[in-house]
């Protein structure tokens, strides 16, 4: 079964340093998501991204967010200067487009 | 912006017993998914529903896309032990099959042995 995979599974970073959180989305998807998950919270719509651009932001993804798809395999979320706030379970999810979206394990970010 | 409400919010249930949750919206969605997510995993995809009416099952899962199209439920028959987790709804919008998914705020099922 095809899976989407996300590194790291754990980070902890300091109040106002950058993270960047990786994904390699299914290898025939063309669509790819961030999502995130407050602890005990529902899911909550991050960014989409096809064709090597933002097809659809929320009002989470201000201007500390942007996403990248540096090479054909890997799609990165980057925080530019992370806030305590920024907390969360981030997950990244890719699809073929209609039907479902699969889903990696996600990253658990910390920020201290 | 869209809200899905869920309920309930939490279930404890003995083994052998069905389940039944729900999702309204006050908006109209085009197609309703259903997911579950085990602790610290991803959610996994149950079932999807795309036509108002349709009703599809996976298993022991049963799911039906509401004619309104503002309401999806999943049942769980003959629950067992391995069913527990989180059960999120998630709708999609808009006329894309690629659109953004609003989910609403799980049910925490739990089966008794």
């Amino acid at each position: 079964e095809p899976e989407v995979t996300q590194t790291p599974s754990h980070q902890v970073t300091q109040m106002g340093q950058e993270v960047i959180l990786r994904c390699v989305p299914i290898s025939n998807h063309l669509y790819f998501y961030w999502y995130r998950q407050i602890l005990g919270q529902k899911v909550e719509f991050l960014v989409s991204f096809y064709n090597n651009e933002i097809s659809e932001k929320s009002e989470i993804f201000d201007d500390q967010f942007s996403v990248e798809r540096p090479d054909g395999s890997n799609f990165t979320l980057k925080i530019r200067s992370t806030k305590l706030e920024d907390s969360a379970m981030y997950f990244c999810a890719s699809s073929e487009g209609g039907g479902g979206y699969t889903f990696g394990s996600g990253t658990r970010l910390t920020v201290v | 912006g869209q809200q899905l409400n869920q309920s309930p919010q939490s279930m404890f249930i003995q083994e052998g017993e069905d389940v039944s949750m729900n999702c309204t919206s006050s908006s109209i969605f085009n197609t309703w998914l259903w997911y579950k997510q085990d602790p610290g995993e991803g959610p996994v995809l149950l079932i999807a529903l795309y036509k108002a009416g349709e009703l599809t099952s996976n298993g022991r899962l049963t799911a039906q896309f509401g004619i309104t199209r503002k309401d999806s439920f999943l049942n769980i028959s003959a629950s067992i032990p391995s069913d527990v987790g989180i059960y999120f709804c998630a709708g999609r919008s808009g006329g894309t099959s690629y659109g953004k998914l609003t989910f609403g705020q799980g049910t925490i099922l739990t089966v008794h042995p």
